[in-house]
């Protein structure tokens, strides 16, 4: 799986758009992005994941650059409760072998 | 919606005694992880299941095994404890290739 980079810590505004970034130059053709992100102390949170595309749900946006080495997640309008470790994934989907390989993800803090 | 389910969500025990997690998939998932974080550190993947079978290992302990039942849940054993498998546990679930949920986890606290 490739290695993702990610800053450390982030800071963002209540109501203001979290972006965080994720470098992943090593990916390969088939492998997609997954983000994931853990409150303090509870269970990882599937956030979305993406290929080649722009990808949008619920909870935020994925932006994948065209070469695939970088992409960045979006959260629209960011509240307290956004407050979390945020994990950047890179891996393969395939049957009975989906581990999630968590590295050093990015703290991100909202403040009022 | 149906939740994967941890029991106990925290465990006392002494060194070199042993414990039992347990893990509720979702209904439905055919594939359950179990993941151990230490104080201060990431989540990192212990062994998983699909369909019952073992399916992928990661860094666990010899001491360690778990199995998977014709329920779907699954059961983490720890043996021979030690004060450094003080740590969160979680199990999550998954269907096919799909994204995993996790569970609350279960807090072991070794003395």
């Amino acid at each position: 799986d490739a290695k993702t980079t990610q800053p450390t810590s982030m800071d963002c505004a209540e109501g203001r758009a979290a972006n965080l970034p994720c470098n992943h130059s090593t990916i390969s053709g088939n492998e997609y992005v997954y983000w994931y992100r853990q409150i303090h102390s509870q269970g990882p949170q599937y956030i979305i994941h993406g290929l080649k595309n722009n990808e949008t749900n619920e909870m935020a946006s994925l932006i994948i650059t065209e070469d695939r080495k970088s992409s960045t997640l979006i959260l629209p309008h960011a509240t307290l409760r956004d407050t979390a470790v945020y994990y950047c994934i890179v891996r393969v989907p395939s049957g009975g072998y989906n581990k999630l390989i968590f590295g050093a993800g990015t703290r991100l803090a909202v403040h009022p | 919606a149906a939740g994967v389910i941890q029991s106990p969500r925290h465990l006392i025990k002494e060194k070199r005694e042993t414990a039992t997690l347990k893990c509720y998939p979702i209904p439905r998932h055919d594939t359950v992880y179990w993941y151990q974080q230490g104080p201060g550190q990431d989540p990192q993947f212990l062994i998983s299941f699909y369909e019952k079978m073992q399916s992928d290992k990661g860094s666990i302990p010899d001491r360690f095994s778990a199995q998977q039942f014709s329920d779907y849940h699954s059961e983490l054993n720890m043996s021979s404890l030690e004060l450094g498998d003080s740590a969160l546990y979680f199990c999550a679930s998954s269907w096919l290739t799909n994204e995993q949920f996790f569970g609350p986890g279960t807090r072991l606290t070794v003395l």
